[in-house]
């Protein structure tokens, strides 16, 4: 069965230092893979995706994730984190061309000034 | 600018209360997802319905039914709550059903049962 995880629960980082998110994933064939942010009290909103091609993928905020088939990885990335960046992000795959999304269990991720 | 709304947005239930949570969405979606979010465990989906008339069970569809009102509303009803289901619900749609679609979300309902 498809499985994802994030094996980081909670990651502080300083303003303007650079972040990797981590995030594993178990599918047989080529997943759909997605990173979504959840800002305190508000829903999920969609970071970035991929689906196949290039495997270094943009996102909306400066994000950016690599698929890595050898290592069954899709991590995400930022050069330089602003305060505003401190959210929960959540890894996903979708399994097959229906269906549902997998969710990891999320990273919680603070700013220092 | 709505989006999907989900009412309400808190509630606080005794054991055995009933309750529905609502949720609408106006961008003509066809599909529409509910999932239940606790603290440690990510989100897990409750239901799915597909398209308008269809619906299917999710990962932990126990405790809860689902109505597919019309192509914009899926509510998500609680017959005889039990404090294992206090948590956030979110409901959540996608333009068709392949999962190349961004789903969009809801802001969540907060429930907590006593």
């Amino acid at each position: 069965a498809q499985s994802v995880t994030q094996p980081d629960i909670h990651i502080t980082v300083s303003e303007g230092a650079s972040l990797e998110l981590r995030c594993n994933y178990s599918y047989g064939a080529t997943p759909y893979l997605f990173w979504y942010v959840q800002s305190p009290g508000q829903g999920l909103q969609l970071l970035l995706k991929y689906f196949s091609g290039d495997t270094l993928v943009q996102g909306i905020k400066g994000f950016e994730a690599e698929f890595k088939r050898s290592q069954s990885s899709f991590n995400l990335r930022k050069p330089s984190v602003h305060w505003s960046d401190a959210a929960e992000y959540f890894c996903a795959v979708g399994a097959g061309s229906q269906g549902n999304l997998i969710f990891g269990k999320g990273t919680k991720l603070s700013v220092k000034p | 600018n709505a989006g999907v709304t989900q009412t309400p947005k808190f509630q606080v239930l005794k054991t055995g209360q009933s309750m529905t949570l609502q949720c609408a969405q106006d961008m003509n979606h066809n599909s529409m997802y509910w999932y239940r979010q606790d603290p440690g465990m990510g989100l897990r989906l409750i239901y799915y319905s597909a398209s308008e008339g269809t619906t299917d069970k999710g990962e932990v569809p126990n405790g809860y039914n689902v109505s597919r009102l019309n192509k914009r509303e899926f509510s998500l009803r609680l017959e005889s709550a039990a404090p294992s289901q206090t948590s956030v619900y979110f409901c959540a749609s996608r333009r068709g059903q392949l999962n190349t679609g961004e789903l969009f979300f809801g802001e969540g309902s907060r429930l907590t049962v006593l």
